[in-house]
């Protein structure tokens, strides 16, 4: 267990709806990073926010935003979604403790039908 | 642009013997290096990490070399277990916290 918690596990939506990811991070963990993985697809990098202000952006559609609250945990939307969008979305998270080294929750299976 | 290649997808090795997993990177920048391990429906694990200041870095039955010359690094696993078999990926990162950039991983399967 990393101590990394994201829900849902699992998520079946329809083309053109909107999801929200949620994500807690490892205690006293300051930085959340999004990843998503697609089919045959490495892991690309989303965003990182550390402690609550956007830190880095990576390859991240308009229509995904995230954010990171007070408490630390964070939230990643995807609107319009469109079939291309079904794949793992994965949180993971970071802090002084940790260094370079990054701890992933299991993911959010995301499929667009 | 890919920055980080693994550029085996898949690997098959007998109990007992040595894997050895590869990766590449481009960007000269890069100076710490990890290795995950990810199993089906689960997320990935840090296995492993290197710093740039050393070439060989060893866990157990886990050991990564560096060759920053030639910007490689390698994970070998001796002896391989049935439990290794997993998607294995090599990521990379800039001094200063940039985020890791992941290779497309390398399926390993250790064969009984």
């Amino acid at each position: 267990d990393s101590g990394v918690t994201q829900t849902p596990k699992h998520l079946i939506t329809a083309t053109g709806q909107r999801v929200t990811l949620r994500c807690s991070p490892r205690s006293g963990d300051l930085s959340v990073y999004w990843y998503q993985q697609s089919l045959d697809q490495g892991l690309q990098f989303l965003i990182q926010y550390y402690n609550g202000e956007e830190r880095a952006k990576g390859n991240i559609l308009e229509r995904f935003s995230a954010q990171q609250f007070p408490d630390l945990h964070s939230e990643l939307n995807l609107s319009s979604l469109e079939l291309g969008d079904s794949a793992l979305y994965f949180c993971a998270s970071s802090g002084p403790s940790s260094g370079n080294t990054i701890y992933f929750g299991e993911g959010s299976w995301l499929t667009v039908v | 642009d890919q920055q980080v290649k693994q550029n085996s997808p898949s690997l098959s090795v007998q109990e007992g013997r040595i894997s050895i997993l590869n990766c590449d990177y481009t960007n000269s920048m890069f100076d710490y290096f990890l290795w995950y391990k990810k199993y089906p429906a689960e997320g990935p694990t840090f296995l492993i990490s290197i710093s740039s200041i050393k070439d060989k870095n060893e866990d157990g039955r886990f050991t990564v070399f560096l060759n920053k010359s030639a910007k490689h690094l390698s994970l070998h696993i001796v002896p391989s277990q049935p439990g290794d078999s997993a998607v294995y990926f090599c990521a990379a990162s800039a001094t200063g916290n940039t985020p890791l950039v992941f290779g497309k991983g390398t399926r390993l399967s250790v064969i009984a």
